[in-house]
């Protein structure tokens, strides 16, 4: 079946433009993740999305990163006024719904790469 | 102190030797852990997940939990070319808190031909 989908693949942008990078899950999982992950480094999270609840903004680094979900489809994650410090790999995951068990079992989709020039 | 944490290597080990990742994790209560795999310029894949003190075997793969150590490990048996990649931890929190796994940095091996 279809795994994690992300768009663009790769995104460059100049310092000080928005950027909207998207996200489209495993059908059927109701969690769904965001994470930055700058060169040579670990993961970044940034925000989680479960079903109809609020979702858990504790990562987003500045009031320049929001993300939408629509139900338990699309997220998209907005980068407002890119800083050339926001350069990172941008990765969505999704899992079933969030027991511990299944919280851990993330499929990650391929990422989208944002240039900050 | 990270809330887990990783040696970040590299560690080389030549083909055929047995590679051993340790992970080690600050919150006592955490009740799940999972071992992701990252080959250069890809995303994370999960290749085990683990949740009782004791071994985990999944063909070449071993994880080890210690909770009361607050430790957890992956031995890779017979090491290949292509495990060479980076290893990265993830601890799910106590159940009650946040609802997201914390990764650690990862350990980057390559396994020498």
């Amino acid at each position: 079946g279809a795994g994690v989908s992300q768009s663009p693949s790769n995104k460059v942008t100049e310092k000080g433009k928005d950027v909207e990078l998207r996200c489209d899950p495993i059908s059927g999982h109701t969690a769904l993740y965001w994470y930055r992950q700058r060169l040579g480094q670990g993961l970044e999270f940034l925000i989680y999305f479960q079903g109809n609840s609020a979702p858990d903004k504790s990562g987003l680094p500045s009031d320049r990163f929001s993300a939408e979900r629509t139900g338990e489809s699309v997220s998209t994650l907005t980068i407002q006024r890119t800083q050339q410090e926001d350069s990172a790999v941008y990765l969505c995951a999704s899992s079933p719904w969030g027991s511990d068990r299944e919280l851990g079992e993330q499929y990650f989709g391929p990422g989208t790469r944002l240039t900050v020039t | 102190q990270k809330e887990v944490e990783q040696n970040s290597g590299p560690l080389s080990v030549p083909e055929g030797a047995i590679a051993s990742l340790n992970c080690t994790y600050s919150d006592r209560g955490s009740q799940s852990f999972f071992w992701y795999r990252q080959y250069s310029g890809k995303s994370p894949e999960l290749i085990m997940s683990i949740y009782s003190n004791g071994d985990k075997e999944d063909g070449r793969f071993t994880a080890q939990l210690n909770k009361a150590s607050q430790y957890v490990s992956l031995l890779i048996r017979d090491s290949q070319p292509s495990d060479s990649a980076t290893y990265l931890c993830a601890v799910a929190p106590r159940r009650g808190s946040a609802r997201q796994l914390t990764f650690g940095s990862g350990t980057q091996l390559t396994v020498l031909p």
